[in-house]
């Protein structure tokens, strides 16, 4: 069985800090994982994605991932917070048996001016 | 706007009572999800179909079911309500069948459920 932990259920940094989610998975076999964003009152939207290949993954809106198989995690990070970047963000983590996602129970991020 | 459009967008219901949730894929993607978000336990994945037949099973009762359609519309019937039940339901699709689970799913705005 697979899992995902998600540090932190609010995160709160200020405008143009460092944004630093964090996310630790389980699973038996190679994961692929995902990071999606949701925003209020609406559907979760696909931030980035590994599969396989290249470790540190970009994805839109400026946020990056970096899969480490030995600590088992796949942290997101963005350089630079926008007050845009509100929202809830989740981790997920799909095997090659499964194609439902296991998600994390979600981070709230919250921008301070 | 993912192209995945749920309908209706909240529904209001007593305990006991039995609804009919619908997704329409984006075109071209042949798998739905269905997936329910609460408070307590999060975001779970209940049922995949892919090309009108069942592909997977999650964490789905045996009160809830799901269908699709020839024109691969999608269908989750929850029946008996209870109070536990009120959650946001979504869809999402993919272009993918099963072990392709490297495809993006794209998610649809859900369908907020409120069980009195």
């Amino acid at each position: 069985a697979q899992s995902v932990t998600q540090l932190g259920s609010h995160v709160s940094v200020s405008e143009g800090a460092l944004v630093l989610l964090r996310c630790n998975y389980s699973s038996s076999v190679p994961p692929y994982l995902f990071w999606y964003v949701q925003y209020p009152n609406q559907g979760l939207q696909l931030l980035l994605k590994y599969t396989t290949g290249a470790t540190l993954v970009k994805g839109i809106n400026g946020f990056e991932a970096e899969f480490k198989k030995s600590e088992t995690s796949f942290h997101l990070t963005k350089p630079s917070a926008h007050m845009s970047d509100a929202a809830e963000y989740f981790c997920a983590v799909s095997d090659r048996n499964a194609d439902g996602l296991t998600f994390g129970k979600g981070t709230h991020l919250i921008i301070q001016p | 706007d993912s192209g995945v459009t749920q309908t209706p967008k909240h529904l209001i219901t007593a305990t006991g009572q039995r609804v009919t949730l619908r997704c329409s894929p984006r075109s071209g993607d042949l798998s739905v999800y269905w997936y329910q978000q609460s408070l307590d336990q999060g975001l779970q994945f209940l049922i995949q179909y892919y090309n009108g037949e069942e592909r997977a099973k999650g964490n789905i009762l045996e009160r809830f079911s799901a269908q699709q359609f020839p024109d691969l519309h999608s269908e989750l019937n929850l029946s008996s309500l209870e109070l536990g039940d009120s959650a946001l339901y979504f869809c999402a699709s993919s272009v993918a069948a099963s072990g392709l689970s490297t495809d993006t799913q794209y998610f649809g705005p859900g369908t907020r459920l409120t069980v009195l």
